[in-house]
């Protein structure tokens, strides 16, 4: 099984701050990577696919990069309604696996 | 829209069986591959079953496999999760998801809750 690694556990950022959240693989998986939201009491909501691209409809201050098996998240301008847990996943071979997230507050 | 709503959620002893069904709306049901996710309470994600477009081919994490069954009904647009031989361990929220075309969940239900207990 493909083994994830996220960092952090939880950050606090201000408004308008840019963080970034890391996702490392046990093994390469060729930039098949998603980020998924969830915020309180939510499902979760597909953010970023193929490692860096867009889903449609998510705004542009999210952006994915990466390769290999490093792979991050960057919010650019954090927002209040940005404030939720993310996580990473890959898509690259079953069984399917998932980051253990990260808890993004606003400060 | 697409919309997946999920039910047969509920409390259920040890050793019991559940059933748990998605109905899809607002696409072609029969040209994804669905899935169900998992996550217990306060934690992660976790994926507990895959199955293709047809019905034909199904992928279930070690955790599960031998206990879950999943099955679609492609003439009625529904996705279904036959849970046996349940364990306090599967307590969770489970969530319907659609496949998008590399594997990852393009679509969630709302979720329904599983709790496994005497």
């Amino acid at each position: 099984d493909i083994q994830m690694t996220q960092s952090p556990a939880s950050l606090s950022a201000s408004l308008g701050e840019t963080v970034s959240i890391e996702c490392l693989t046990s093994e390469g998986i060729s930039n098949d990577l998603a980020w998924y939201q969830q915020k309180s009491g939510k499902s979760p909501h597909l953010l970023i696919y193929s490692a860096s691209n867009l889903q449609d409809g998510v705004p542009s201050r999210f952006s994915g990069s990466g390769s290999g098996t490093r792979y991050s998240l960057k919010i650019s301008g954090m927002q209040p309604e940005d404030e939720a847990d993310y996580f990473c996943q890959q898509s690259y071979k079953y069984p399917l696996t998932f980051g253990s997230g990260t808890k993004v507050e606003i400060k | 829209e697409v919309q997946l709503v999920e039910s047969g959620g509920g409390l259920v002893q040890p050793g019991r069986s559940l059933k748990l069904s998605c109905a899809a709306s607002g696409f072609t049901f029969n040209n994804y591959y669905m899935a169900w996710v998992r996550q217990a309470p306060k934690k992660g994600l976790e994926w507990v079953a895959t199955i293709s477009t047809r019905g034909t081919t199904t992928y279930y994490p070690d955790s599960v496999r031998g206990r879950f069954t999943v099955s679609r009904d492609n003439a009625n647009s529904s996705l279904y999760l036959q849970m046996n031989s349940l364990k306090s361990e599967d307590t969770a929220t489970y969530y319907c998801a659609r496949h998008s075309n590399r594997l990852s969940f393009d679509w969630w239900g709302q979720g329904v809750m599983v709790t496994v207990s005497s």
